[in-house]
């Protein structure tokens, strides 16, 4: 049973719009979200995390929406860049010690020059 | 240092050898993490060691082994594996494992690629 969702396997936007990245999850205990980039032959690298008491988080380019009531979160980028061509992994976690991190499938994003 | 370093890169293995992966981080990290991925997946969560005791065993079988010599240290030993065992091992560090508020924010290493024949 998959608690968190990513369902489009993957995403193609040109360079300089906006990349929206979806996610959906079932566990409505998790009290945090997160994001993370992975290229290939890399770890994941953390990009940028959102506690579930907010409805928005912002980081330079990127920004988390959580829509709570629908058990829904996004990543938007803009603009987006070559460089932002990666694989995505929405997680989540809930609080506490020993909390794990728990992984959606993840999306390919590629971003045509 | 903003690393968490595995090795090896890559690893190949019959399923009678005896082998182990290595993880080392030293961001001061109390919590270590083994997580494991397959082609197309995403990462699995295996083991967790907090403050240098396993706290988290996933029900992975007794043929991967973990270890936690120190604080910055995380082996992985691997013993009579089987093909589909082949995967990426992922190793991560992170703060505290989650005890402080906010998110649980882990580092990840590149991970070792281990074939088994």
């Amino acid at each position: 049973d998959q608690q968190v969702k990513q369902n489009s396997p993957s995403l193609s936007v040109q360079e300089g719009r906006i990349s929206i990245l979806n996610c959906d999850y079932t566990n409505s205990m998790f009290d945090y979200f997160l994001w993370y980039k992975k290229y290939p032959a890399e770890g994941p690298t953390f990009l940028i995390s959102i506690s579930s008491i907010k409805d928005k988080n912002e980081d330079g380019r990127f920004t988390v929406f959580l829509n709570k009531s629908a058990k829904h979160l996004s990543l938007h980028i803009v603009p987006s860049q070559p460089g932002d061509s990666a694989v995505y992994f929405c997680a989540a976690s809930r609080s506490g010690a020993n909390s794990k991190l728990t992984f959606g499938k993840g999306i390919t994003l590629s971003v045509r020059p | 240092d903003t690393e968490v370093t595995q090795t090896p890169k890559h690893l190949v293995m019959g399923m009678t050898n005896k082998k182990s992966l290595k993880c080392e981080q030293h961001m001061g990290h109390r919590a270590m993490y083994w997580y494991k991925q397959k082609a197309k997946k995403p990462p699995e969560l295996m083991f967790v060691y907090s403050y240098e005791k396993l706290s988290i065993n996933e029900s992975v079988p007794s043929r991967f082994s973990p270890e936690c010599p120190n604080s910055s240290l995380l082996n992985l030993h691997l013993h009579a594996l089987q093909p589909e065992d082949s995967a990426l091992y992922l190793c991560a560090s992170s703060q505290d494992g989650g005890a402080a508020t906010g998110a649980n924010v882990l580092t990840f290493g590149a991970g070792s690629r281990l074939t088994v024949l």
